[in-house]
């Protein structure tokens, strides 16, 4: 595709109930990210991979958290049990190589009530 | 991971030239210098990445001193389109880079005014 997409674009959800966000990179792009992001602050690093590989999940906040790229292309960042802590932006990105410049979507607007 | 200091918020008017300096005391040999711009409800979009020296493309310039510790952004003629959060980071992030996470801080606020 043109460039990195991400759905839904807002997701409005009740606590405790489970949410999947979805990232579509760049075509052939080998590295995907996550990025986590609250108002006036800069996007924090969740995790990434290369290919279906999860290379770093170091940023994970917790086991409620998890991500997938099984077939290397599309991506699913998982949040299990949500709590209003969770509310944010939520953006994916991907590279063509790990390293190399970013590009990023959108974002998923999460909130949690 | 070298932490960067940047100022949080910097004023400037169209046509002006604007330069944004961070600091990066503790840059490794291997990391790289990468700013990256952020309008309002955008991802980040990157700007320009550098080693050593003087770095320009059609965007921006990027200074580097020989001792690496700092770096500066410069935004030849501002535009009221210009007005973002830029992100100065630092890691082995170049091509064929080791690291891939960026490391964001809270970057700095520019507001262009006419």
């Amino acid at each position: 595709g043109a460039g990195v997409s991400q759905s839904p674009r807002y997701k409005v959800t009740k606590r405790g109930q489970d949410v999947a966000l979805r990232c579509d990179p760049i075509s052939g792009h080998v590295s995907l990210y996550w990025y986590r992001q609250a108002l006036g602050q800069g996007p924090e690093f969740l995790t990434y991979f290369n290919y279906e590989a999860q290379q770093d999940k170091s940023g994970l906040p917790n086991d409620r958290f998890s991500a997938e790229r099984p077939e290397g292309s599309i991506s699913t960042l998982t949040i299990q049990r949500t709590e209003q802590r969770d509310s944010a932006m939520y953006r994916c990105a991907s590279s063509l190589v790990s390293g190399d410049e970013q590009f990023f979507g959108p974002g998923t607007r999460l909130t949690v009530l | 991971l070298a932490k960067t200091t940047q100022p949080i918020s910097m004023d400037s008017y169209e046509g002006q030239e604007v330069n944004i300096t961070c600091s990066h005391n503790n840059i490794a040999t291997n990391d790289y210098i990468t700013w990256y711009q952020q309008f309002p409800s955008q991802g980040p979009r990157f700007i320009i990445q550098g080693y050593k020296t003087k770095v320009t493309n059609e965007v921006a310039s990027l200074f580097i001193p020989a001792d690496r510790k700092s770096s500066t952004l410069s935004l030849p003629r501002v535009s009221l389109s210009d007005t973002a959060v830029y992100y100065c980071l630092v890691g082995d992030v170049g091509y064929g880079g080791s690291q891939g996470n960026l490391i964001f801080g809270k970057g700095t606020k520019l507001s262009v005014k006419p």
